[in-house]
């Protein structure tokens, strides 16, 4: 089955520490999304590629870096300059051309001790 | 620039009763409108979407929303409710001349179905 499989699940981080989330799809998607949940505030846009080498910043990228060397595979490095690091990552990937019709992995938790 | 409100953040209805999750939006250029359900732990799955023609749209799970562009609104409805449409909802909108980048998710809806 095509999908996106993001890893780890839950993850827990001491502050200072950099952190990295896997996102990787098998649906052929040109176009990538990282996605921050926090309670009450719907989902922000971190990162977005539509190509591989090749990304821009979201809405709320400070504290965040990303690669895209493969067109399957889109990591999230959550950095120790992320001031708030603690919610729920969730990575997307679209078509290119089909606006709104995003697919989603499962999510990743993440927790700052 | 464009925006999203959900009204309410927390809707109980009984098992078998309508469904109705309100959504207002403000765009500056015809929108392209979106509703998402999430469980819990999971990500978002696409429900339904509005782009051009029939104001009317079907999605999946016996949803539906209206596109009424003289109230700004894209309201969710189910004729009836069934234990497993509890779930967090998210209205979306995108402006129809950009991708994806200008995407906005409302701020959800968590739906409680009433045995």
């Amino acid at each position: 089955d095509g999908g996106i499989t993001q890893s780890p699940k839950y993850l827990f981080r001491k502050e200072g520490q950099n952190v990295t989330l896997s996102c990787e799809q098998n649906l052929n998607h040109d176009a990538m999304y990282w996605y921050r949940q926090d309670p009450g505030q719907g989902l922000r846009l971190i990162y977005y590629s539509q190509i591989v080498n090749d990304f821009q910043k979201g809405d709320i990228a400070e504290g965040y870096s990303v690669s895209r060397e493969k067109k399957e595979s889109f990591p999230l490095t959550v950095t120790s300059a992320q001031k708030n690091p603690t919610a729920f990552y969730l990575c997307a990937s679209s078509i290119q051309g089909r606006t709104g019709e995003l697919f989603f992995g499962e999510g990743s938790r993440l927790t700052v001790l | 620039a464009q925006s999203v409100t959900q009204l309410g953040s927390h809707v109980s209805v009984s098992e078998g009763a309508l469904v109705l999750l309100r959504c207002n939006y403000s765009s500056s250029v015809p929108p392209y409108l979106f509703w998402y359900v999430q469980y819990p732990n999971q990500g978002l799955q696409l429900l339904l979407k509005y782009t051009t023609g029939a104001t009317l749209v079907k999605g999946i799970n016996g949803f539906e929303a209206e596109f009424k562009k003289s109230e700004t609104s894209f309201h969710l409805t189910k004729p009836s409710a069934h234990m497993s449409d509890a779930a967090e909802y998210f209205c979306a909108v995108s402006p129809s001349n950009f991708g994806n980048e200008k995407l906005t998710f409302g701020t959800g809806t968590r739906l409680t179905i009433i045995p």
